[in-house]
């Protein structure tokens, strides 16, 4: 069974202040994906990053940054100089084959880590 | 180029009613995956749709059932309702074959009194 475990229920930062988001993945797939998406008080699921279980290089992609460990089953997620826009719930998502296989992915998300950046 | 839609936006029922939510993937996207979630809590897999056929069903009961159209748009309907159906449900669609991305709605907001 797929597990997503975010152990951060909320984080409050001051404006500016970098945040880093944790996120644990249980899998026995040999071939997954990792996502974040951003959920503003709007309700619509944003896409913000993706990794596949292949590629453990790090990035930054503007203020966002990632860092994939697969050894410890983490991929955790980092927002520099943090904004009052950046409030929101932020979740880790799990994509894996199905049992129906034939390219039928599922995603299994965490509970979510609501996010709040004082002014 | 136009999301993923869905409508109703809100939605209010009576327990014991039946609902039917609709969605319309993302252009070029043939795969319709539905997910239901709880207030507080993260998305929850319902079902997927390839080829007007659920290809893929989380653990969700019977009660939970859907359809594609040949235009690939989608229908979740919810019978017999029960006040624990009272959730957010989201549709997210992908590309032909790349349903490990998928790019979601703005969710129909159901409520069950």
């Amino acid at each position: 069974a797929q597990k997503v475990t975010q152990a951060q229920t909320e984080i409050s930062v001051v404006e500016k202040e970098d945040v880093t988001l944790d996120c644990v993945y249980e899998t026995r797939d040999t071939t997954y994906y990792l996502f974040w998406y951003k959920q503003p008080p709007s309700g619509e699921l944003v896409f913000l990053i993706r990794r596949n279980s292949f590629d453990e290089q790090n990035e930054i992609s503007g203020r966002y940054s990632w860092n994939f460990q697969k050894s410890t089953s983490s991929f955790n997620f980092t927002i520099t100089a943090s904004q009052v826009v950046d409030s929101a719930v932020y979740f880790c998502a799990l994509s894996t084959l199905g049992y129906s296989g034939a390219g039928s992915y599922q995603l299994t998300f965490g509970k979510g880590t609501k996010l709040s950046v004082i002014p | 180029d136009a999301g993923v839609t869905q409508s109703p936006t809100h939605l209010i029922k009576t327990r014991g009613q039946q609902v039917t939510l609709r969605c319309s993937p993302k252009s070029g996207h043939d795969t319709v995956s539905w997910y239901q979630q709880a207030l507080g809590q993260g998305p929850q897999f319902i079902f997927q749709y390839y080829e007007e056929e659920e290809r893929q069903r989380g653990n969700f009961p019977d009660r939970f059932s859907g359809h594609q159209f040949p235009n690939y748009s989608s229908e979740l309907n919810v019978n017999a309702l029960l006040l624990g159906d009272s959730a957010l449900y989201l549709c997210a669609s992908s590309f032909p074959g790349s349903s490990y991305e998928q790019y979601f709605g703005p969710g129909t907001r159901l409520t069950v009194t």
